[in-house]
C-alpha cells in the first residue's frame, strides 16, 4: 500500500508557483521523501528527493515538516510544459530499495 | 550515455502466447526493477535485482519470470500472456537504494487479447 497521500488533481496558472502536497504520517525515520513526475505516460522522471532538510534543485523545492509527516513540491514558476502526474513517494529501503508509488497528482498549468 | 533502454516499445499478443522484455542500462548500476502501470494507475513492483544473478519478487509477481544473467541487462517474461497483464511496462535502474535514484526507460506498452 502507498504510504503517501495526494489530491488527485490541482490548477495552476502559468508563471505562478506550483505547490503540491503530500501527507506521509506514517514514514520511517530512515525513509526518504522521492518526487518524480510523469508526462503523457511517460517514463516517471526524477525530480528531488530528501530526507529532513528542506531541498532545492534546478527544477523544484521540497519543504519538509519538521515531524516528517507532509511535504510540499514547490514549481516557482510554473509552465505549461509542468503539465504532468507529480508522485510523492516514501522510498522503503527493503525490497531493494523499491519505489511504492501511489495515485499522484495531476497538476494541469493553465494559461 | 544511452541510460535505460527498453525493447520492444510497443506489442500486440495473443492469450497464451510468450515474450521477453528486455531492459539494459548502461551505467554500471546493481539494482534493477520492472514495474506495471495501469491505466489512471501508479507503477508497481513486479520483480527486481539487487545485483547480477540475483532476483527477487516484488508486489505484483504472478504471472512473470525473469532473469539477470548479465549486469546490465534485465529480462522480464511471461511465459502464457493473460488479457490481465495489458499494461506498460517500465525498466528502471539505480546505483544505490537509498539516496540515488531510480532511472527510467522510456516504457513497453503490451495488449494482451
Amino acid at each position: 500500500d502507498a504510504k503517501t497521500t495526494q489530491p488527485p488533481s490541482m490548477d495552476c496558472a502559468e508563471g505562478r508557483a506550483a505547490n503540491l502536497p503530500c501527507n506521509h504520517s506514517t514514514i520511517s525515520g530512515n525513509e526518504y521523501v522521492y518526487w518524480y513526475r510523469q508526462i503523457h505516460s511517460q517514463g516517471p522522471q526524477y525530480i528531488i528527493h530528501g530526507l529532513k532538510n528542506n531541498e532545492t534543485n534546478e527544477m523544484a523545492s521540497l519543504i519538509i515538516t519538521e515531524d516528517r509527516k507532509s511535504s510540499t513540491l514547490i514549481l516557482p514558476h510554473a509552465t505549461l510544459r509542468d503539465t504532468a502526474v507529480y508522485y510523492c513517494i516514501v522510498r522503503v529501503v527493503d525490497q531493494g530499495g523499491k519505489l511504492i508509488f501511489g495515485q499522484g497528482t495531476e497538476l494541469s498549468v493553465k494559461p | 550515455n544511452a541510460g535505460v533502454t527498453q525493447t520492444p516499445k510497443f506489442r500486440v499478443l495473443k492469450t497464451g502466447q510468450s515474450m521477453t522484455l528486455l531492459c539494459a542500462q548502461d551505467m554500471n548500476h546493481e539494482y534493477m526493477y520492472w514495474y506495471r502501470q495501469d491505466p489512471g494507475m501508479g507503477l508497481r513492483l513486479i520483480h527486481y535485482s539487487v545485483g547480477e544473478g540475483t532476483t527477487a519478487k516484488g508486489e505484483v509477481p504472478d504471472g512473470y519470470n525473469v532473469s539477470r544473467l548479465k549486469k546490465q541487462n534485465f529480462l522480464l517474461g511471461l511465459e502464457s500472456a493473460a488479457p490481465s497483464q495489458t499494461s506498460v511496462y517500465f525498466c528502471a535502474s539505480t546505483p544505490d537504494v537509498i539516496v540515488k535514484t531510480q532511472y527510467f526507460g522510456p516504457g513497453t506498452r503490451l495488449l494482451v487479447l
